[in-house]
């Protein structure tokens, strides 16, 4: 069955930068765009933007422009989002999702990694 | 950009009883770019709904989805305890670049 499950909660420090991954399994890593998509604390969701692994072409929400990075290596079916100059606000669970009946949903999900931005 | 408002904000139900989800554009959507995530507490979304009206695999049939243009819901037939949980829309958009965007969730409650 489709899995994807990510690395573990990280704790840190204002200015710093994170790298979350997203390991996946049961279906073909290159067949489906790979998004990511966060939840501040009691909040709604928000996304960051997707990579095609097939290529890895990137799309990312105009917000984070010039702050997140998202690669994959198709070696090992894993993809990866590096988030830099980190704050407060950014403080969120971290989802990847993929796997989509079609392009423009979201259809399975990883577990979620908190990621916790404190001095 | 595309904003989805949901309402209402809660709906508090008995079990067995409808629900009814409203999902506003503030412009058109296509029907294709549409889709409905159910979240429980501590748990990642999961897929519902996907072009406004297609049920994702293993969802049971007392959920549907419909509407077109700037208007979408999401219908619950009869409510069953594990759907009290929190539902967001999303959208696609293509111009000027691919973008996703999500409502701010309805949670639907226990009376």
């Amino acid at each position: 069955q489709v899995q994807l499950v990510q690395s573990g909660a990280e704790v840190k420090k204002p200015g710093a930068s994170v790298k979350v991954s997203c390991e996946t399994s049961g279906y073909t890593f290159t067949d489906y765009y790979l998004h990511w998509v966060r939840q501040a604390p009691g909040q709604g969701l928000e996304w960051l933007g997707r990579i095609n692994p097939n290529g890895g072409g990137t799309n990312y929400a105009q917000k984070f422009q010039g702050r997140v990075t998202m690669t994959r290596d198709t070696s090992i079916s894993t993809a990866y989002m590096e988030l830099s100059r980190l704050r407060s606000d950014d403080t969120a669970v971290y989802y990847c999702a993929s796997v989509s009946p079609i392009v423009t949903s979201l259809g399975s999900w990883g577990q979620g990694t908190l990621v916790t931005v404190s001095s | 950009e595309i904003v989805l408002a949901q309402s209402p904000d809660t709906l508090s139900l008995s079990p067995g009883e409808r629900a009814t989800l409203s999902c506003r554009a503030s412009q058109s959507v296509s029907s294709s770019y549409l889709a409905w995530y159910q979240q429980k507490p501590g748990q990642a979304p999961r897929l519902l709904i996907y072009g406004a009206s297609s049920r994702a695999t293993g969802i049971p049939d007392r959920f549907s989805g419909s509407g077109s243009g700037t208007d979408f819901t999401l219908t619950i037939s009869r409510l069953e305890p594990e759907d009290f949980a929190v539902y967001y829309c999303q959208q696609y958009n293509s111009s000027p670049w691919p973008i996703f965007t999500f409502g701010p969730g309805t949670k639907v409650d226990i009376k």
